[in-house]
């Protein structure tokens, strides 16, 4: 059973599309943090979320944690080509190990022109 | 640059032979972290350091794999008597002590396993 349950698995969108993706699970998160991947890259931070409820914006992107802290979504305005990637979720448990980054298995996201 | 480095990039090696990876962290971050990542799935925890200190250890670290920080700086992750299925990305990360310390991850090694 996968602890962090990540949808869509794979989204193929034009150009300006607007698209959101989740992150859901029974657990609490004490954080969560949003990462994009290339191939044959290692995958690179976009923000992480502590409080309930936060909203947080990085020029397109918005990223929302639930209020109970079990859930989290990705929002994209107006996609562009190099928006492409897998994007991750990854959350530390609440009271778990501080050293356990739990993943999603991730939005495989292509944006075409 | 002084994100994380790893090396090498790539390596492919015999089935039964032994590989040793390295990674040297964010200079000022005590905490490593070793992650292993198969194809069409996220990243899965094997290990981390707060300096020195190896914390703690994943059920996926089998007596084959073998991690060590010497002097709390660089880490390297050994895996003796390789398998067809430790083929995979090893990736790791560093980060600041704290519950919602920000990992930054390395661009991690290939391992093939022929």
């Amino acid at each position: 059973t996968q602890l962090l349950e990540q949808s869509p698995q794979f989204l193929s969108i034009q150009e300006g599309e607007n698209l959101t993706v989740y992150c859901n699970s029974s657990s609490v998160f004490s954080s969560l943090q949003w990462y994009r991947q290339e191939p044959g890259e290692g995958p690179v931070l976009l923000v992480t979320v502590v409080t309930g409820g936060e909203v947080k914006k990085l020029k397109r992107l918005t990223f929302q944690f639930g209020d109970a802290r079990k859930d989290s979504s990705l929002h994209i305005t107006a996609a562009q080509p190099g928006d492409t990637g897998l994007y991750l979720c990854a959350g530390a448990r609440y009271g778990g190990s501080q050293g356990n980054l739990i993943f999603g298995k991730g939005t495989k996201l292509s944006v075409k022109p | 640059d002084t994100g994380v480095s790893q090396d090498p990039r790539h390596k492919i090696t015999k089935r039964g032979q032994n590989v040793t990876f390295r990674c040297d962290p964010i200079s000022e971050h005590n905490r490593l972290y070793w992650y292993r990542q198969t194809l069409g799935q996220g990243p899965e925890f094997l290990t981390y350091f707060q300096n020195e200190a190896q914390l703690e250890k994943s059920r996926l670290l089998s007596d084959r794999f073998s991690a060590e920080r010497p002097k709390g700086s660089f880490s390297t992750l050994e895996i003796q008597r390789t398998e067809q299925g430790d083929s995979a990305m090893y990736l790791c990360a560093s980060s600041l002590q704290g519950l919602e310390a920000e990992q930054y991850f390395g661009p991690g090694t290939r391992l093939t396993v022929t």
